[in-house]
């Protein structure tokens, strides 16, 4: 069964600046099955990037997912207020059970 | 646009049976390339599937292996949604509990829709 970690628990930045999330896997993710959600307080996750790479509908293009195999990084590349929140990632495989990490808590420094 | 609209008390009392329904708009409980999923949060877990049902020429259905001999992922095609039923439950069922849609992409399900979520307190 997959597990995934994500770093740093916490990350404190400012407007402006750019943010590197980052998640392992405790074993290859088959076919890049990997996707990232932000929440934010009291809202569901919203998907931001599946495949590891590809925006989903609407996501801005500040957004980006990159990785392969057992290393993944979203990067959100000039922070606006509205993206300091909570993002996971998630394994979304052919079986169950379908894992996501921990959470990273993005917060304004 | 797809729209996942869940319904259900946010109280249930120890060992008694946690009932939750997902009603949907923009899609179909019925449609082949989606699958219907229940995910819960809380702290101590974190984001955890539970169990999902999907239609494939019959009905199939997945559950979590935390859960298996609780629950129960039901779809009502005359009402176009479906429902979660977990008995048994204990003040380590408390959570927030969410519906999801899956899509899927090579045979794997993505979760692109998601409910409002409804926040469950197992207390008597």
């Amino acid at each position: 069964e997959i597990e995934l970690t994500q770093s740093p628990g916490t990350l404190s930045l400012s407007p402006g600046e750019r943010a590197t999330l980052s998640c392992r896997a405790s074993q290859g993710v088959d076919s890049n099955f990997l996707a990232w959600y932000q929440q934010k307080l009291g809202q569901a996750p919203r998907l931001l990037v599946y495949g590891a790479s590809t925006r989903a509908t609407g996501i801005p293009d500040r957004f980006s997912g990159s990785g392969s195999g057992t290393d993944f990084t979203l990067t959100i590349s000039r922070l606006e207020p509205e993206d300091f929140a909570v993002y996971y990632c998630h394994h979304y495989g052919t079986s169950p059970p379908y894992p996501f990490g921990q959470g990273t808590k993005l917060e304004i420094k | 646009q797809v729209q996942l609209q869940q319904s259900g008390p946010g109280l249930v009392k120890p060992s008694q049976t946690l009932s939750l329904t997902c009603a949907i708009s923009g899609d179909s409980v019925s449609s082949n390339n989606v699958a219907w999923y229940w995910i819960r949060q809380s702290p101590s877990r974190g984001l955890e599937w539970l169990g999902r049902t999907y239609y494939m020429s019959t009905w199939g259905h997945d559950y979590a292996e935390s859960v298996k001999s609780r629950i129960t992922v039901n779809p009502d095609t005359s009402k176009n949604q479906f429902s979660l039923h977990l008995t048994s439950v204990s003040p380590e069922d408390t959570a927030v509990y969410y519906c999801a849609r899956g899509i899927y992409e090579r045979g794997a399900t993505r979760f692109d829709f998601w409910g409002q979520g409804t926040r469950v307190t197992v207390s008597s």
